[in-house]
């Protein structure tokens, strides 16, 4: 069974423009996450969507976007980026359950200019 | 507040040897799961082990085990007969009650270097 896939792995953009990172869950799973990983701030939750619902959501501006389609597939999206948006951007998939264990994806690496 | 803290930035062990990396926790829900994960260099977080908190015994999983200390609020990860490829960050993450969602709040991390 495949794993998660997250695409791209690398993005380099500039301050004030806008990205989307697309997320892939392993087969099966409905339950896809978002998280933000930063040397400074470590591993932060971004949001979870279920069933193409966000049901969480993480303390963070309103520039940090997502939606999960009917596949299960989720896109996020920042807008207006800035120099502190870099990081690696980290998906995770999961199966409803007891102990919701999430797999996580290899990552996008987005550095801001 | 910190609800995950993993008190050792670094650690060092010698091949073969087992290692123990130090989770404490904090939490008012009765119910929540506990979760070591291994990040090496590449970026990808591989999931290693979970405990829940009404689990009677610690889990184990081929050479890793966590030793849970609920009183204690603790969920230490030990390693056995460590191996090289065991080098890398790792982090201990916390679930807590269904009203929270499926968020998973994560320590600041130990990274392990085995040597030969």
């Amino acid at each position: 069974k495949a794993g998660v896939t997250q695409t791209p792995r690398y993005l380099i953009k500039t301050r004030g423009q806008q990205v989307t990172l697309s997320c892939s869950p392993i087969s099966g799973h409905r339950s896809v996450s978002w998280y933000q990983q930063t040397p400074g701030q470590g591993l932060q939750f971004l949001f979870e969507y279920f069933s193409e619902t966000q049901r969480n959501k993480g303390n963070f501006p309103g520039r940090f976007s997502g939606r999960q389609f009917s596949n299960s597939r989720s896109e996020m999206n920042v807008s207006t980026l800035e120099l502190g948006d870099s990081a690696l951007y980290l998906c995770a998939s999961s199966l409803p359950g007891i102990k919701n264990i999430q797999y996580f994806g290899a990552g996008t690496r987005l550095s801001v200019l | 507040a910190q609800k995950i803290t993993q008190t050792q930035p670094g650690m060092f062990v010698q091949e073969k040897e087992a290692v123990t990396l130090d989770c404490t926790y904090d939490t008012s829900d009765q119910s929540y799961g506990l979760f070591w994960y291994k990040q090496p260099s590449s970026g990808e977080m591989i999931f290693l082990i979970y405990q829940g908190s009404y689990d009677e015994q610690n889990a184990t999983e081929g050479r890793y085990s966590l030793n849970f200390q609920k009183a204690r609020k603790s969920a230490n990860l030990v390693i056995s007969a460590s191996q090289l490829g065991d080098s890398a960050m790792y982090f201990c993450a916390m679930r807590e009650g269904r009203d929270s969602g499926y968020a998973l709040n994560f320590g600041k991390g130990t990274s392990l270097l085995v040597t030969p």
